[in-house]
Order: structure tokens, then C-alpha cells, then sequence
């Protein structure tokens, strides 16, 4: 049961490069979603899906794109990465329960250092 | 839009207990979510909180107030293992509609010492 995964963990790429963020879940969850999490920040809703081919801008959308052509898959792609785009990267994906309120699982984790 | 205020940082010692408060002003509220954080790992779910009251779930309690736009969640008989980010959560949207997505308070980090 791999749950929720993304790819790479840890990366190190420079300015002005394209980088995509890879997210598998196996749930068949409808709702998935992107934060990014900094110091004095929290998580920041960058993107998120409520369906295949449905999706929609969160708090920081600015310098990201996503796609979901499979209900399972769920990709971020910084288009032309910057300095302030290095940060920790989690990709979720949400239940929809009456008892639990709908709880967001998370992946790992991935770590963005943009040199 | 949304604002959510919990403190930065707390202390407690082993088998005491803490509590931690949580503000929100939203637009629409679907429920108050509490998850905690290790440190770097991915946050996990601890409590859901939609109607006014305590929900106890062993030694964590998580306590909402509706009309004051106010939580805190309580840990009892703290363990070392409690030591982490408790991150404050809210739903603005009801669970079936677009923009099905939480908002996210900074987290407080508590340290339990011995």
C-alpha cells in the first residue's frame, strides 16, 4: 500500500532551469493538491485538482504550472526556477469522509534547492 | 480570504501538559483541522473539529468554538515523542464543492523537555 508518492526528493537544480515535481497517488482520490512550506510561512496552497483535467490556482500560484490527465498523477512544474522558489514541496491528496472531515494524506516531501 | 494565528513556539516538560490556541478568521468554515509535524517529515492528520466542543481522541483533545473563531488543541501526559509542529488547519468550503482545500496556520513548534 504505497499510499502517496512523490519524486525526486531532494533536488538541486539552478536559476532559469525547468524542474517538474512528480506526485502518485494510489487512492483514486479525487482532490489533490500542492503546498510549498518555508520558515515564517507554514504551507502555501501553490495548486490544486479536483478532478482530472480540473484545476485551479491556490495562495501562490506565480512561476508554477500543473497538469492531471490521470486521476493518479499530479505534476509541478516550475517553468524557469528561481531563488525564491527553493523551499519543501508537498504534494496531498483528500478524502471526502463526514467523520473525519475529509483529512489531507501527505507525500513525503520533496526538497527544492534552486542555486 | 483567511487568517489563522497560533503561537510560534512552546515548552513544556515531560508529563505535563500543553495547550495550543488557534484563531481563524475565514470566509465560510467547513471544519477546523489539527495535524502534527516531525521534523522533516510530512504532516499527519491528529483531529477534525466541525461542530462546537471538545473531541478527545486519548491523550489529545481538540476543542472548537464557532462563534469566537477559536480552537486549541490540548496534549495531556506529554511524551518526548510529542515534540513537533502542530500545524492549525481550516476548510472554508464545504467538502463537495470546488475549492475543497485547507488553509494552513503557521504551526507551532512545541519541545518537550525531560
Amino acid at each position: 500500500d504505497a499510499g502517496i508518492t512523490q519524486s525526486p526528493r531532494y533536488k538541486i537544480t539552478e536559476t532559469g532551469r525547468q524542474v517538474t515535481l512528480m506526485c502518485h497517488q494510489t487512492w483514486s482520490h479525487s482532490y489533490m493538491f500542492w503546498y510549498r512550506q518555508d520558515l515564517g510561512h507554514g504551507l502555501r496552497l501553490i495548486y490544486y485538482s479536483a478532478a482530472a483535467d480540473i484545476t485551479d490556482k491556490g495562495e501562490v500560484p506565480d512561476g508554477y504550472v500543473v497538469s492531471r490527465s490521470k486521476t493518479e498523477n499530479f505534476p509541478l512544474t516550475l517553468e524557469s526556477a528561481t531563488r525564491s522558489q527553493t523551499s519543501v514541496y508537498f504534494c496531498a491528496s483528500r478524502v471526502t469522509s463526514s467523520l473525519t472531515g475529509g483529512e489531507l494524506f501527505f507525500g513525503e516531501g520533496s526538497r527544492l534547492t534552486v542555486l | 480570504g483567511q487568517n489563522i494565528d497560533q503561537p510560534t513556539e512552546m515548552t513544556a516538560t515531560e508529563g505535563a501538559i500543553v495547550q495550543i490556541n488557534c484563531t481563524y478568521q475565514t470566509s465560510g468554515f467547513n471544519g477546523l483541522f489539527w495535524y502534527q509535524q516531525h521534523a522533516g517529515e510530512a504532516p499527519t492528520f491528529l483531529s477534525y473539529n466541525v461542530l462546537d466542543g471538545l473531541e478527545e481522541k486519548g491523550r489529545f483533545s481538540s476543542f472548537l468554538s464557532r462563534s469566537k473563531g477559536y480552537s486549541y488543541l490540548l496534549l495531556k501526559e506529554l511524551q518526548m515523542k510529542d515534540s513537533a509542529s502542530y500545524l492549525c488547519a481550516v476548510s472554508g468550503a464545504k467538502i463537495k464543492a470546488a475549492g475543497n482545500k485547507l488553509t494552513f496556520g503557521g504551526g507551532t513548534r512545541v519541545l518537550v523537555k525531560p
